[in-house]
């Protein structure tokens, strides 16, 4: 059973550009959740999605950033026009229905030049 | 309401001592309490986890104490080896459809 898969593992954006960052959770996994984490920081929540459904994005910016968990394929985490401050590691946790664990991939750090 | 509070924020300990982290959150209707484990350039990792019926859990050389009346809880490292060195974070988890909410995270060094 193959953890939760996170691509690319690294990605350079110039900036203005936008940033796809991918999340295929664990097999019968079907609640998705992103965490961005900066150099030397902790773990801020961005969003929350189940199947077809965003439950909440109370952590995510209100501009240039939106999610996604489509019914089939990996849920999207979209940044549009980047800036030098969306450089950070990105990271997607995945669990099963009633939450009773959650689990990590490896992250995607995003470099904005 | 949402916030988990973590200490220290750095912690250095030698070789086959005890490492202890410290984690306090107000929402009571939190009902699962993960401690996850990081290495640099890795995600987390979830290490050991624990419920609000239950006072301690073990699993090998980590330990979790639950104050349920406090409204804290820890993780004990016992034997520490140099190769627990990472980063610690603890989580609280309303499970009836939430998100987990982290603590700020401690770096641990155990010293050879």
């Amino acid at each position: 059973n193959a953890g939760v898969m996170q691509n690319p593992r690294h990605l350079v954006r110039r900036r203005g550009q936008e940033a796809r960052l991918r999340c295929s959770p664990m097999k019968g996994h079907s609640h998705v959740y992103w965490y961005r984490q900066l150099p030397e920081e902790g773990l801020k929540f961005m969003v929350y999605l189940q199947k077809e459904n965003i439950i909440d994005e109370s952590g995510m910016p209100k501009e240039r950033f939106s999610a996604e968990f489509p019914k089939e394929g990996p849920s999207i985490l979209r940044i549009q026009q980047v800036v030098r401050g969306d450089s950070a590691a990105y990271f997607c946790a995945s669990s099963p229905p009633f939450n009773t664990e959650a689990f990590f991939g490896q992250g995607t750090r995003l470099t904005v030049v | 309401q949402q916030q988990v509070k973590q200490s220290p924020q750095s912690l250095i300990v030698q070789k086959g001592g005890i490492s202890i982290i410290n984690c306090a959150y107000e929402n009571t209707a939190f009902d699962y309490f993960p401690w996850y484990q990081q290495f640099p350039g890795k995600g987390p990792a979830l290490l050991i986890a624990i419920r609000p019926d239950v006072s301690e859990k073990k699993e090998g050389r980590f330990t979790i104490s639950f104050n349920k009346s406090a409204k804290q809880f820890s993780l004990h490292i016992m034997d520490s080896q140099p190769g627990d060195s990472a980063t610690y974070f603890c989580a609280a988890w309303r499970t009836s459809g939430s998100r987990l909410t982290f603590g700020e995270g401690t770096q641990l060094t155990v010293n050879p």
